[in-house]
């Protein structure tokens, strides 16, 4: 059973162009959340989401990101007109379920740079 | 803010002693969740005590949890230069996503 798959780990974009960070969860999950580490930094929350559903995405910036997990495919984090801030690594995790029991598993990470 | 908090932000010990972590969070929990990120790399799922539960072994890993404290604590018992990492504690508050800490910067030194 893969774990959660990233892809790819590694992206260099000019600023004002778009990135695609992609998300494959384990095997049997059906929950995806996305978090943002800056350098020396914890992991922020960004977004949740349930197959075709964004549960939640207080941790979003309003503008320039979306993300979306379709009912067949990877889950999909992007990111428009890249600043130089949009810098960081972007991890995915995912899990069975959510509750006392859920464990979340955390891909490799995308490590976006903006140049 | 919702999140944990890791004390101390950074730790040095010798190969063989034990190291020891706290995490302190605000508000009730569901799990709390302990990972260990190598340098540059993606998280490690170390172990979840639950909410009713009070402490959880794993090999060399120790996790206690004081609900009434809103803590938690990580022992590393025996600690080898492949410890070096850093650790973060992960609250599960609303089912819908996890809060990290910032972490704690554990380095074994050989």
């Amino acid at each position: 059973n893969a774990g959660v798959m990233q892809n790819p780990r590694h992206l260099v974009r000019r600023r004002g162009q778009e990135a695609r960070l992609r998300c494959s969860p384990m095997k049997g999950h059906s929950h995806v959340y996305w978090y943002r580490q800056l350098p020396e930094e914890g992991l922020k929350f960004m977004v949740y989401l349930q197959k075709e559903n964004i549960i939640d995405e207080s941790g979003m910036p309003k503008e320039r990101f979306s993300a979306e997990f379709p009912k067949e495919g990877p889950s999909i984090l992007r990111i428009q007109q890249v600043v130089r801030g949009d810098s960081a690594a972007y991890f995915c995790a995912s899990s069975f379920g959510t509750g006392a029991e859920t464990e979340a598993f955390f891909g490799q990470g995308t490590r976006l740079t903006v140049v | 803010s919702q999140q944990g908090e890791e004390d101390p932000q950074a730790l040095s010990i010798q190969e063989g002693e034990n190291a020891t972590m706290n995490c302190s969070y605000k508000t009730s929990i569901n799990n709390l969740q302990w990972y260990r990120q190598n340098s540059g790399r993606g998280l490690v799922h170390l172990i979840l005590i639950r909410s009713n539960e009070r402490e959880k072994h794993s090999g060399r890993l120790r996790v206690t949890l004081d609900t009434s404290k809103k803590s938690s604590s990580l022992l590393i018992t025996a600690s080898r230069a492949a410890d070096t990492a850093s650790y973060f504690c992960a609250t599960d508050i609303t089912g819908n996503q996890f809060y990290f800490g910032t972490g704690t910067s554990l380095t074994v030194i050989p």
